[in-house]
């Protein structure tokens, strides 16, 4: 397989603009999750889902978060209207619950910088 | 609310050394711990999971540990080489399905 796919790797954007990040989770996995990583704050979850449906949204900072799996292959983060306080690395990851075990797979992250 | 706290923040030592990160949480209702690895401006690898009813995982020359009554996880290190260099995370689930609680991580450097 070819683990987490996150596109784009990378994302510059001035504040006030809608921003998208994409994610396609490890085939068979049904838990997605998506996590932002800042120097003050470190890894924090934002959202997860379980057979396409969000489980937990508790870790969404604000209204401008809005999060969705429209499939069991795709989910996609979407922040309107940005902020340069948004700027983090972007991780998704999934699981599966095979074996018991929920490891946690990790995308490569999109990297956000709103100007 | 679980806390996860990572003791040292950064370590350095010589190539050859054993090592030892620490990791201590506050919950001991923990499904599973995971310590993962983070290189510059990279992904998170996934080294060892430990399950509640485990006591230790090893993996070449990584074995991690858990203690749950004492709230804490430590990952040696054998042997240690330059490619080691990197951010060690550890993370605690308090159950299978939820999300990760993440540690600050210890940024290791092995000197050649």
């Amino acid at each position: 397989d070819a683990g987490v796919i996150q596109s784009p790797r990378h994302e510059v954007t001035e504040m006030g603009q809608e921003v998208t990040l994409r994610c396609k989770p490890i085939s068979g996995h049904d838990y997605l999750f998506w996590y932002r990583q800042t120097m003050m704050r470190g890894l924090e979850l934002l959202i997860y889902f379980n057979n396409n449906v969000p489980i937990d949204d508790s870790g969404m900072p604000e209204d401008r978060f809005s999060a969705k799996m429209p499939n069991a292959s795709f989910s996609t983060l979407k922040i309107q209207p940005s902020e340069p306080r948004d700027s983090a690395v972007y991780f998704c990851a999934s699981s599966s619950a095979g074996g018991g075990t929920y490891e946690q797979y990790f995308g490569p992250g999109t990297r956000l910088t709103v100007t | 609310k679980q806390e996860v706290t990572q003791i040292p923040a950064a370590l350095s030592v010589p190539e050859g050394e054993n090592l030892v990160l620490n990791c201590s949480f506050t919950d001991s209702a923990i499904y599973n711990l995971q310590w993962f690895r983070q290189d510059p401006g990279k992904g998170l690898t996934s080294l060892l999971l430990i399950q509640s009813s485990q006591r230790e995982q090893t993996s070449g020359r990584l074995n991690a540990s858990l203690d749950k009554s004492s709230g804490r996880s430590t990952l040696y290190i054998a042997a240690s080489q330059p490619g080691d260099s990197a951010t060690y995370l550890c993370a605690s689930t308090g159950g299978g399905a939820d999300g990760l609680t993440f540690g600050k991580g210890t940024h290791l450097i092995i000197q050649p």
